[in-house]
């Protein structure tokens, strides 16, 4: 069975400073790696996702993330935090064949932008 | 082009009820997945449902049920509800193909409070 794990369900950081979450993946096969956004009373927005690929990936709004295969991780950095990147992020891992293709949803990690 | 929709916006309802959600995937897209957000639980995986079949379900009883339609649209059904079913129910939808990863995107919620 495939899992990601969270570290940190809160996160505060200064306006300008790096934002870093960190999401660790647990799978038996090559997995396929997402980050989520959701804001206040919304749904989810897809900031970016690995699909094995090229290993740094650019999303939305200035993020990225780096999939490191020997440390299991798949870390959402962001150089300079925003006001408005105050939202509650998740890391998702999903399978791409068989019957388990949906996405499995770490436990999410609040952001705090300080001004 | 048209996101996922979800009706209603917010229910009421009285434990021991039944509730209807209802979901309208993104045009084209043949999956529909269901989650629920409870309070403190994260998002936990309901039922996919793909080309009207349904494919998988997350770790739910049976009162948690639904379909999906022709038309690709899909409704979730809870029975003899509980005051714990009470949260933010997301439907998301994708376009489905085995050894492809199609990017999973999510409606704005349904709020079902159980009272």
């Amino acid at each position: 069975a495939q899992s990601v794990t969270q570290l940190g369900s809160h996160v505060s950081v200064s306006e300008g400073a790096l934002v870093l979450l960190r999401c660790n993946y647990s799978s038996s096969v090559p997995p396929y790696l997402f980050w989520y956004v959701q804001y206040p009373n919304q749904g989810l927005q897809l900031l970016l996702k690995y699909t094995s690929a090229a290993t740094l990936v650019k999303g939305i709004n200035g993020f990225e993330a780096e999939f490191k295969k020997s440390e299991t991780s798949f870390h959402l950095t962001k150089p300079s935090a925003h006001m408005s990147d105050a939202a509650e992020y998740f890391c998702a891992v999903r399978a791409f064949r068989g019957s388990a293709r949906q996405l499995t949803f770490g436990s999410g990690t609040q952001l705090t932008v300080l001004p | 082009e048209a996101g996922v929709t979800q009706s209603p916006t917010h229910l009421i309802k009285t434990r021991g009820q039944q509730a209807t959600l209802r979901c309208s995937p993104i045009s084209g897209h043949t999956s529909v997945y269901w989650y629920q957000q409870a309070l403190g639980l994260g998002l936990q995986f309901l039922l996919w449902y793909d080309e009207g079949e349904e494919r998988n379900r997350g770790n739910f009883p049976p009162r948690f049920s639904g379909r999906q339609f022709p038309n690709y649209s899909s409704e979730l059904n809870v029975n003899a509800l509980e005051l714990e079913d009470s949260a933010l129910y997301l439907c998301a939808s994708s376009l489905e193909g085995t050894g492809k990863v199609y990017t999973i995107y999510f409606g704005e919620g349904s709020w079902l409070t159980v009272v």
